[in-house]
């Protein structure tokens, strides 16, 4: 099954401890990418990632970084969060080099840094 | 980057037709019209785009008018788990073509 996964689920950790959410993909495509979403503020891009080795920051990368070693793979790395990262944070890839391409994506990872 | 406006809610009764309408007057020759749908804090879910013709699939069609700049989603037969936030979106061009950029949606309620 087409699907993108993302771990952990749910994660509650404290200010300043170093964390990192898990992507993965199964369907072979290059481009991917993370978004946060917000009450009010809709689904932003934080960084994404055209293929391997190739990543480039979205609207809201500060306090953020991301790696793609592995064309199925996309970590977010939060190296020290604070409580204004508390978000929902979505994982999506897609093909590159068409126009009408489809983005599928994971189910989610609520954060919450106190 | 072409804009999108939709209405912020709408309820729908069980088992009619729910129309759910988008314009996006700025849009762009090459552009594509893309619904996407969200149920409450899951990932969303693609539905549907079209460029100018009118499209159908399993889950819905999308009408798109002559000159590109609305568009209605139809859900055929809307049922308790059509509830979601239904997102029209406008592709964006250049560097990050990939990218999405979602608006506020609209709310779909669905009552029995």
């Amino acid at each position: 099954e087409a699907q993108v996964t993302q771990n952990p689920r749910y994660l509650i950790t404290v200010t300043g401890k170093k964390l990192t959410v898990t992507c993965s993909q199964n369907m072979n495509h290059e481009y991917m990418s993370w978004y946060r979403q917000d009450p009010g503020l809709g689904l932003r891009q934080i960084y994404y990632s055209m293929n391997v080795e190739v990543t480039d920051k979205g609207d809201v990368p500060e306090g953020y970084k991301v790696s793609r070693k592995e064309k199925r793979n996309f970590p977010l790395i939060l190296e020290s969060p604070s409580p204004n990262q508390t978000s929902l944070y979505f994982c999506a890839s897609s093909l590159v080099g068409r126009m009408n391409t489809e983005a599928f994506f994971g189910q989610g990872t609520r954060l919450t840094v106190v | 980057d072409a804009k999108t406006t939709q209405p912020p809610s709408m309820d729908c009764a069980e088992g009619r037709a729910a129309n759910l309408p988008c314009n996006h007057s700025t849009i762009s020759g090459n552009e594509y019209v893309y619904w996407y749908r969200q149920i409450h804090s899951q990932g969303p879910q693609y539905i549907i785009h079209g460029l100018k013709n009118n499209e159908t699939n399993e889950m819905a069609s999308l009408i798109i008018t002559e000159d590109r700049k609305s568009s209605t989603l139809i859900l055929p037969h809307a049922t308790l788990r059509d509830t979601a936030v239904y997102y029209c979106i406008v592709r964006v061009q250049g560097d990050s073509w990939g990218k999405f950029q979602f608006g506020a949606g609209t709310q779909v309620v669905v009552t029995p």
